[in-house]
């Protein structure tokens, strides 16, 4: 089925750097999700979008709602060894609010 | 439990064989998901239940994937004549009322192998 375009497919990072990761999509998406996966683990929510334009952040998290609900981006400032994990975008097309499209996933290394 | 509940956590099978794959949601919830997660993947949507309605089955990839819930309490996915395309995590999710799945909670997922 359809996914997302996420990129980067990983990053290695130091400690303390700020992280960016984006996903897009050629058709429209009414609400941008992104989770995080330990290994092991299902996903977990770190940030829900549900309108064009909005920004949201959750501590060290922001994550932004493209204007053409066509992209999202998640920023992770200061990292730090627990940000360890793959990050997961996902989106929700009108009309349904539980049939999610994932991208491919951010595999994200911090070295300490 | 607090959680999302899956059984087994691990299962490798022989092709041609089925398998059968449990999901206890968190008590209360009435909507719980199905997504598979292949090596290296996101998640894929295969089925999703809400309440006594009629579940949505459109993810499922072939007739040989069939799940059940019975009310509102566990589900099963099962899987006949395993192919080993079918190896991957299966996910099972659970969230209260219709708010949809923002609100969803994860399972550990079942490593499914098929050899």
């Amino acid at each position: 089925g359809q996914q997302l375009n996420q990129s980067p497919q990983s990053m290695f990072i130091q400690e303390g750097e700020d992280v960016s990761m984006n996903c897009t999509s050629s058709s429209i998406f009414n609400t941008w999700l992104w989770y995080k996966q330990d290994p092991g683990e299902g996903p977990v929510l770190l940030i829900a979008l549900y309108k064009a334009g909005e920004l949201t952040s959750n501590g060290r998290l922001t994550a932004q709602f493209g204007i053409t609900r066509k992209d999202s981006f998640l920023n992770i400032s200061a990292s730090i060894p627990s940000d360890v994990g793959i990050y997961f975008c996902a989106g929700l097309r009108g009309g349904s609010n539980y049939k999610l499209t994932f991208g491919k996933g951010t595999l994200l290394t911090v070295n300490p | 439990g607090a959680g999302v509940s899956q059984s087994p956590s691990n299962k490798v099978t022989e092709k041609g064989k089925d398998v059968e794959l449990r999901c206890d949601p968190i008590s209360g919830h009435t909507a719980l998901y199905w997504y598979r997660q292949r090596l290296g993947q996101g998640l894929e949507f295969l089925i999703y239940f809400q309440g006594n309605s009629a579940p949505d089955k459109s993810g499922l990839p072939s007739d040989r994937f069939s799940a059940e819930r019975t009310g509102e309490s566990v589900s099963t996915l099962t899987i006949q004549r395993t192919q080993q395309e079918d190896s991957a995590v299966y996910l099972c999710a659970s969230s209260p009322g219709v708010q949809g799945v923002s609100e969803a909670f994860f399972g550990q997922g079942t490593r499914l192998t098929v050899v």
